[in-house]
């Protein structure tokens, strides 16, 4: 099973969008709604952000929003905050066998 | 409070074996999967497996199916990993993560972490 591909980085100016894509195939990203994402501060554990595509945790602001369009799945994040800064996974549901697979990871630099 | 803690950093020799623990608290510990994710010195995260603590159900990721063992003590709530003839490139931190799965095959995502434990094989 392959990691879901994402940009290496990106990054925005306090207040600006930026969008972040996760691109899968049709056996992952494109076939399931179960695309999740987790933002990671240096030396932390990863914390989720969006589930099942679009949904917001409680107590994650509204700046942070989750689509999906065919295999690739994106999270954009309006309103850039300083501590918006990290790295930023997909994870999708990839079958009965493998589960669950890993995105390669976004720096997002504000 | 959902609670998943991590045993200590650990350091080992080549070829040595190790066990590394996850004790959750706060929920009923049979409702929710526990998954295993590595992530290596400077590198993105990596899934290693996930298991049921009901039925001790597990599914290993490709890539480290035979590599790693997981597996649950439900009496004491804690899931454990082992990681059998250790070599450099198993330095690493190792995270567990509380998964959501609806009905026992389609997994959602990870809501609650570990705090981290780290691996350092070295001679």
């Amino acid at each position: 099973q392959s990691a879901l591909t994402q940009p290496p980085s990106a990054s925005g100016s306090p207040g600006q969008s930026v969008s972040i894509s996760c691109t899968g195939t049709s056996s992952d990203v494109g076939d399931y709604k179960y695309v999740s994402w987790y933002q990671q501060h240096p030396g932390k554990a990863p914390k989720l952000i969006i589930y099942e595509v679009n949904k917001r945790p409680s107590g994650v602001p509204d700046r942070f929003s989750g689509s999906k369009s065919g295999n690739t799945a994106s999270l954009t994040v309006s309103g850039l905050q300083a501590e918006d800064e990290g790295d930023y996974y997909c994870i999708s549901y990839a079958g009965s066998n493998a589960f669950g697979v890993f995105g390669t990871g976004t720096r997002v630099t504000v | 409070e959902v609670l998943l803690v991590q045993s200590g950093a650990e350091v080992r020799q080549p070829g040595k074996s190790l066990k590394i623990s996850c004790k959750a608290s706060g929920y009923s510990f049979t409702n929710y999967w526990i998954a295993w994710v590595r992530q290596m010195p400077g590198k993105g995260l990596e899934w290693m497996g996930i298991i049921d603590p009901g039925d001790s159900d597990t599914r290993y990721s490709p890539s480290f199916q035979g590599q790693v063992s997981i597996s649950v003590d439900k009496s004491i709530t804690t899931a454990y990993l082992q990681l059998n003839s250790l070599k450099a490139s198993d330095t690493a931190m190792y995270f567990c993560a509380r998964g959501l799965v609806w009905f026992g095959e389609l997994f959602s995502h990870f809501d609650y972490w570990g705090q981290g434990t780290l691996v350092t094989v070295s001679a």
